[in-house]
């Protein structure tokens, strides 16, 4: 299947610092990527939509001005945490579709264990 | 807006038993994925089900979809220790993005 590298696969940050987390395709190229939140025991919650060149789109209950995405290439997208918050530990999931082919599968990154001390 | 409803949440088997995990969901679609996701990493993609009727199987693992049911089951055949993990299934919301169920912790018991 394809690959979807994330980096890093863990970070560990003051409160009040941003973090920025990178989601890339190595072998396809994706039109939308996807991130997902996961806290201790729970499901994967999509936080928003990443569009190549546009902007992301955000589910309900998710700030935008403190989760920025930025999908500014075919195989790469980011999240940044501005002033990180002990409440934002987490662990982090981005996902890829390959652009080329429609309705294929998602695949995942590593995830991002995020702990904000 | 859909909705996936997953049971049981949680499920100690013994090895050698065997057991379904069912996924239910609210509105029509005609793609679901199931994954598994060991403690402290990603998910693993298991099945990919693209059509009514789809039935697919690896190892002591056998997933199906019933589209016009909304119904998904995995099936664990004489369940092994590795198969000790959580279990997502996921549907497919028309090309749009996965929707997940709440996942089920599976523990097996020697």
């Amino acid at each position: 299947g394809a690959v979807v590298s994330q980096h890093p696969s863990w970070v560990i940050c003051k409160s009040g610092t941003s973090v920025k987390i990178e989601c890339r395709s190595l072998d396809f190229q994706a039109t939308t990527m996807f991130w997902y939140r996961q806290f201790p025991k729970q499901s994967l919650m999509l936080m928003a939509t990443s569009n190549e060149g546009s902007k992301a789109t955000y589910e309900q209950g998710v700030e935008k001005d403190k989760f920025l995405i930025n999908h500014a290439s075919l195989t790469l997208s980011t999240l940044t945490v501005t002033s990180a918050h002990p409440e934002d530990s987490s662990f982090y999931i981005c996902s890829a579709r390959d652009a080329g082919r429609t309705r294929t599968e998602a695949f995942f990154g590593q995830g991002t264990r995020l702990t904000v001390v | 807006e859909l909705k996936v409803e997953q049971n049981p949440l949680f499920l100690s088997m013994q090895e050698g038993k065997n057991y379904t995990i069912y996924c239910n969901y609210s509105t029509t679609s005609d793609r679901l994925y199931w994954y598994r996701q060991d403690p402290g990493k990603s998910l693993e993609s298991l099945f990919v089900l693209l059509s009514n009727g789809a039935v697919k199987q690896e190892g002591r693992l056998m997933a199906s979809l019933d589209t016009k049911a909304r119904l998904s089951t995995l099936h664990i055949t004489a369940a092994v220790h590795d198969l000790s993990a959580t279990y997502f299934c996921a549907v497919d919301e028309y090309g749009n993005k996965l929707v997940f169920g709440a996942g089920t912790i599976l523990r097996v018991k020697s």
